[in-house]
């Protein structure tokens, strides 16, 4: 069965720093990958996704993500936070196999000013 | 682009009554929605996938006599927590599956989701 490991759970950052948050999937086949944040009261918004080509993906708001094969692994990153960053953070992971979104459980981001 | 909506936000309801949910995209078709769960500080539980004009699948331990959910067409799908008690109470998400203009893969756009209580 497929899964998606989150390691971090919950992240505290001073504005300006650089984050990186991990995600790892296991599974062997061809597969999508995606990122989606939650900020307070709102609904999950992609962040960026990968489907194939260029294994580094940008996203909005100046987010990245780098899909590593050999890996197994997808994580997330930022040059420099800002405290609107301040959200819930998911990893997503899709195969053809589940035809469904498998999530991570989430890695809540905190930016202090 | 790849806007979902969901109605209504918020619902509070008696225990024993029906609650109807409404979930549309807006902007493209949807191949297939998802209606998940989501518990405080907790990631989605997906309950079932549907495909317009079949019946739903439901993820093991989901009650498809108490949560049904009806695909009526590409853009809209509708969930019904029949009999709610308190335990249903809860924040219900429905996500859609599908190719915005100009793209090659399709994606899955999440609504805002309905928060339940059940009373």
């Amino acid at each position: 069965a497929q899964s998606v490991s989150q390691h971090n759970h919950h992240v505290i950052l001073s504005e300006a720093a650089s984050l990186e948050l991990g995600c790892n999937y296991s599974y062997g086949g061809t597969v999508n990958l995606f990122w989606y944040v939650q900020y307070p009261g709102q609904h999950l918004q992609l962040l960026l996704k990968y489907f194939s080509g260029d294994p580094l993906v940008k996203g909005i708001k100046g987010f990245e993500a780098e899909f590593i094969k050999s890996k197994f692994s997808f994580n997330l990153r930022k040059p420099s936070v800002q405290w609107s960053d301040t959200a819930e953070y998911f990893c997503a992971l899709y195969t053809g196999t589940a035809s469904k979104l498998t999530f991570g459980t989430g890695t809540r981001l905190q930016v202090t000013l | 682009g790849a806007v979902v909506s969901q109605h209504p936000s918020r619902v509070i309801c008696k225990s024993g009554t029906s609650v109807k949910i409404e979930c549309r995209s807006l902007d493209f078709q949807a191949t297939t929605m998802f209606w998940y769960r989501q518990f405080p500080k907790q990631s989605l539980m997906l309950m079932a996938t549907s495909n317009e004009g079949s019946k739903a699948t439901y993820e093991q331990g989901v009650e498809k006599d108490k949560f049904l959910i009806n695909h009526a067409s590409l853009t809209l799908s509708t969930l019904t927590v029949t009999s709610a008690h308190p335990e249903d109470s809860s924040f219900y998400i429905c996500s859609a599956r599908g190719s915005v203009s100009g793209e090659v893969y399709e994606t899955q756009y999440f609504g805002p989701g309905t928060r339940l209580l059940v009373l």
